[in-house]
């Protein structure tokens, strides 16, 4: 059974400090990794994928791979209030049939 | 660019009455197709997906059906709606080799 783990939360932070996200997964078979963002009401909107171990950093958003570890995270630099929204972290599995797992996400509010 | 869109996007409906919710893709083609189901609070319930026309497979027996009558039409669809199917739903596309999955803006479904 493939899984993927996040702290529901709430997580929160002050603004303009780190925010950190983390998931972890249970399949080593796993070659990609998303994190999307979901405002309270809305749709899921993705903001980050990641394919190899290392960091990738796209603006404010950082996004961490160990492939080793099954461990992937998010972190948010300058954290606004316009950030608190529900985070969640996404896997593909590469072993045939439906491959990609959400997982439930994590509550981060950011307080101004 | 690609567009996903999804209407109604709001629904009330008693119990025991059908359901039709509907879902497009524009400026892509062949793309995954899938239903995913959120309640209060909860995370993402994958119902149906669809790799091309006619093709369906469902993740979760319910009395809920799906169908891909064209190559970007996706349809959710009930018989004789259930207080339990209240809920966020929302269709996704999916593309390439990783499965990066885009979501439209969801239909919320109360069932009185």
């Amino acid at each position: 059974q493939k899984e993927v783990e996040q702290n529901s939360g709430p997580l929160s932070v002050p603004e303009g400090a780190i925010a950190s996200l983390n998931c972890t997964y249970s399949d080593r078979v796993s070659q990609s990794f998303f994190w999307y963002r979901q405002y309270s009401g809305k749709s899921p909107e993705l903001i980050m994928s990641i394919y190899s171990n290392g960091d990738k950093e796209d603006g404010r958003f950082t996004a961490q791979l160990n492939k080793a570890s099954q461990y992937v995270s998010l972190l948010i630099r300058d954290s606004q209030p316009s950030d608190s929204a529900t985070y969640l972290c996404a896997v593909f599995f590469d072993t045939g049939g439906f491959k990609t797992i959400f997982g439930a996400g994590t509550r981060l509010f950011v307080k101004a | 660019s690609q567009t996903i869109h999804q209407w109604p996007a709001t629904l009330v409906q008693p119990v025991g009455s059908p359901l039709s919710l509907e879902c497009t893709v524009e400026g892509t083609s062949n793309p995954n197709l899938y239903w995913y189901r959120q309640a209060a609070g909860r995370g993402l319930q994958l119902l149906f997906y669809s790799v091309g026309i006619g093709q369906i497979s469902s993740e979760v027996p319910q009395n809920l059906s799906a169908s891909r009558p064209q190559d970007r039409q996706f349809i959710l669809s009930s018989k004789k709606l259930l207080l339990s199917d209240s809920g966020f739903y929302l269709c996704a596309w999916g593309r390439g080799s990783t499965d990066t999955q885009y979501f439209g803006p969801g239909t919320r479904l109360t069932v009185l």
